[in-house]
C-alpha cells in the first residue's frame, strides 16, 4: 500500500530553471493538496484539487501552476525558479468524512 | 484571523513525565475535524490522533489524547510518559468539510523536546 508517493526527494535548481514535482496516490481520494514548508514554520497552502479537472489556488499560488488530469495524480509545476521558493514541499491526499490527510515523504527544494 | 493558532514554539519535558501541547482553533461551521500531526527530524508528516466536532468524548490514541473542549475552541494534545522518541515538531490542524476543497489548516507548530 504506496499511499501518497512523491519524486523527487531532493533537488537543486538554478534561479529561472523549472521543474515538476511529482504527486501520485493510490487511496483513490478526491481531494489533493500542496503545501510548502519554509524552516521553522508551519505548512502553507499552494493549490489544492477537489477531483480530476478541478484545481483552485490556496494561500501561496503565486509562482507555481498545478494540472488534475486524472484522480491519481497531481503534479506541481514551478515556472522561473526564485530563491524565495526554496523550500520543503509536500503533497497530500484525504477522502470523505473524518479522514485524515495523507502526506506524501516531501520534497526539499533549494533554488540557487 | 488565525485558523489555528500554537502558541508554544517551543517545549521541555521530562521522560516518562506527561505534556500538554496547546491547539486554539478558529472556526463559524458546526462541523470540522481537528487533527495534531508529529514531524521528526526525518521530516516525514504522521497523524497522530483525530477529534470531531460532534465527538462528545476526548479522543484517545495509546499515550496521546486530546484535551477537546469546544466552548473555549481548544483541543490540546496530551503525550503521557513521554519517550525520547517523542522529540519532533507537533501541528494541530483543523479541517472544514463545508468549505471548498475540504482544506486543512495548520499551525504553526511545537518543537516539544524530551529530556532524559
Amino acid at each position: 500500500n504506496a499511499g501518497v508517493t512523491q519524486t523527487p526527494k531532493f533537488r537543486i535548481l538554478k534561479i529561472g530553471q523549472s521543474m515538476t514535482l511529482q504527486c501520485a496516490q493510490d487511496m483513490n481520494h478526491n481531494y489533493m493538496y500542496w503545501y510548502r514548508q519554509d524552516p521553522g514554520m508551519g505548512l502553507k497552502l499552494i493549490y489544492y484539487s477537489v477531483g480530476a479537472g478541478i484545481t483552485d489556488k490556496g494561500e501561496v499560488p503565486n509562482g507555481y501552476n498545478v494540472s488534475r488530469s486524472t484522480t491519481e495524480d497531481f503534479p506541481l509545476r514551478l515556472e522561473l525558479a526564485a530563491p524565495s521558493q526554496t523550500s520543503v514541499y509536500f503533497c497530500a491526499s484525504t477522502g470523505q468524512g473524518k479522514t485524515e490527510a495523507f502526506f506524501g515523504q516531501g520534497t526539499r527544494l533549494t533554488v540557487v | 484571523a488565525q485558523k489555528i493558532t500554537q502558541t508554544q514554539p517551543g517545549m521541555f519535558v521530562q521522560e516518562k513525565e506527561a505534556v500538554t501541547l496547546d491547539c486554539t482553533y478558529d472556526t463559524s461551521d458546526q462541523s470540522y475535524g481537528l487533527f495534531w500531526y508529529k514531524q521528526p527530524s526525518s521530516g516525514e508528516m504522521i497523524f497522530l490522533i483525530y477529534q470531531g466536532s460532534y465527538d462528545e468524548q476526548n479522543a484517545t490514541e495509546g499515550r496521546y489524547s486530546l484535551n477537546f473542549q469546544k466552548a473555549r475552541k481548544s483541543a490540546n494534545l496530551v503525550i503521557s510518559a513521554s519517550q525520547l522518541g517523542d522529540s519532533a515538531m507537533y501541528f494541530c490542524a483543523m479541517r472544514e468539510p463545508l468549505n471548498t476543497g475540504n482544506q486543512f489548516y495548520f499551525g504553526t507548530g511545537t518543537s516539544l523536546t524530551v529530556i532524559p
